[in-house]
């Protein structure tokens, strides 16, 4: 067991332009999710998965914000036209929903400053 | 909707001793999880306990346990034997099972020498 990764750790772009990230959870994890955190906050829900299914999606993931998780594996999350204010820490988080519990194992996040 | 407040953003106790980080939490699920994740600086986050709503006995993990008061919906972190290295930022978080967790806004604890 590796632990979730993240890639890349960081990420500095210049506004307008797009960015990828990546997450790859704990192996057999069903469940994925991404959330935003920004200095001084604790972590802002985004989206999850279970499977390859999005089963949710926050207010907060404007519509040029998108994820994938197409084989139920890894997740991409895309952000398109970047604004300086999407400069945050990119967390994913899986668990493996078995029964009643839900606990997530974070990853080390990536950082995005948007110049 | 759910809610979790965290009302000590700083906090600080001496190497040895015993510090209590408090967090309220309202929701209108009868269950539930509440954590609570350690964030050092610059470092990932990490889970430091988890408690069962339906479970009354108070979960422990070490130098680590809560004191859960569903009625209260008041859910406190105690370390005892602080460490240099308990120096971070804890979060509670609550979960209904549904998906997502809510995050309170966090206390930074320093452990001083």
């Amino acid at each position: 067991d590796t632990g979730v990764s993240q890639d890349p750790r960081h990420k500095i772009t210049k506004r307008g332009q797009n960015v990828t990230f990546r997450c790859d959870p704990i192996s057999e994890h069903n469940r994925l999710y991404w959330y935003r955190q920004t200095l001084g906050q604790g972590p802002e829900f985004l989206t999850y998965f279970q499977n390859e299914a999005q089963l949710e999606k926050s207010r907060l993931l404007s519509d040029r914000f998108s994820a994938e998780r197409p084989k139920g594996s890894f997740s991409t999350l895309e952000i398109q036209r970047t604004e300086q204010g999407d400069s945050a820490m990119y967390l994913c988080a899986s668990s493996l929903m078995r029964e009643s519990t839900d606990t997530q194992y974070f990853g080390p996040g990536t950082r995005l400053t948007v110049l | 909707a759910q809610t979790v407040t965290q009302s000590q953003p700083e906090m600080s106790v001496q190497e040895a001793e015993t510090v209590t980080l408090s967090c309220t939490y309202d929701t209108s699920e009868n269950n539930y999880y509440l954590f609570w994740y350690k964030q050092p600086p610059s470092r990932q986050m990490i889970l430091v306990i988890r408690q069962e709503a339906y479970k009354q006995q108070n979960a422990t993990e070490n130098r680590f346990s809560v004191n859960f008061q569903k009625a209260a919906k008041s859910f406190s972190l105690k370390i005892s034997d602080s460490q240099l290295g308990d120096t971070a930022m804890y979060f509670c978080a609550l979960n209904t099972n549904a998906g997502k967790s809510t995050f309170g806004d966090g206390t930074t604890l320093t452990v001083k020498p």
